[in-house]
């Protein structure tokens, strides 16, 4: 079966600016969480949706948010983009929220200049 | 928040050697996963694995939920188990939330 799909898989922006990154979760997982990696912060969760709700949210600021589509495709946005927001954004699907084996998409490598 | 240790922090290893990666957590899990970074970033999955033992292979996992600790051994080690190890835990009152160790980086050399 098809895995997790992330798109696209490269991105460069400018501060400023705005994007939006897409996540395709294995058909019939209804959970998809993001997490944002950085070499000096490791890997960090940012957001987890179930059945088009928002469950958690890490500790980032407002400018990143995202939504979870009927069909459990989820995106996620950044406003006003820093120079910091350069990173590798993973997504992950899994059955449900919890007790399940998550698995990760290719990433999103975004670069801001 | 737990807290999630990995030890060592880097690892160089000679093809055919064997190996041993730890990691400590500092509350109950419900989800412990092993996973292995390819060079382009994508994270691979090794084990789904909050208690108990499993064998993929030449990888093998235990995780000892009662002491908060999981272990993956690397046996004949390849070349192509050069990359970064991570294991990432999930708390019960943390829905979906996966918290990372910082990994372990092995490189093996031939």
């Amino acid at each position: 079966k098809a895995g997790v799909t992330q798109t696209p898989r490269y991105l460069i922006k400018t501060r400023g600016q705005q994007v939006t990154l897409s996540c395709s979760p294995i058909s019939g997982h209804r959970s998809v969480s993001w997490y944002q990696q950085t070499p000096g912060q490791g890997l960090q969760f940012l957001f987890e949706y179930f059945s088009e709700t928002q469950r958690n949210k890490g500790n980032f600021p407002g400018r990143f948010s995202g939504r979870q589509f009927s069909n459990s495709r989820s995106e996620m946005n950044v406003s006003t983009l820093e120079l910091g927001d350069s990173a590798l954004y993973l997504c992950a699907s899994s059955l449900f929220t919890t007790n399940t084996e998550a698995f990760f998409g290719q990433g999103t490598r975004l670069t801001v200049v | 928040g737990i807290q999630v240790e990995q030890s060592p922090p880097d690892l160089i290893l000679q093809e055919g050697a064997n190996s041993t990666l730890r990691c400590n957590f500092s509350d109950s899990v419900n989800n412990l996963q092993w996973f292995h970074q390819n060079p382009w970033g994508q994270l691979i999955n090794l084990f789904y694995i909050p208690s108990g033992t499993k064998q993929n292979g030449r990888l093998s996992a235990t995780t000892v939920a009662t002491e908060r600790y999981s272990l993956l051994y690397i046996s004949s080690s390849q070349t192509t188990d050069s990359g970064v190890y991570f294991c990432a835990v999930v708390t019960t009152d943390s829905w979906g939330k996966f918290q990372f160790g910082a990994g372990t980086q092995v490189v093996v050399t031939p």
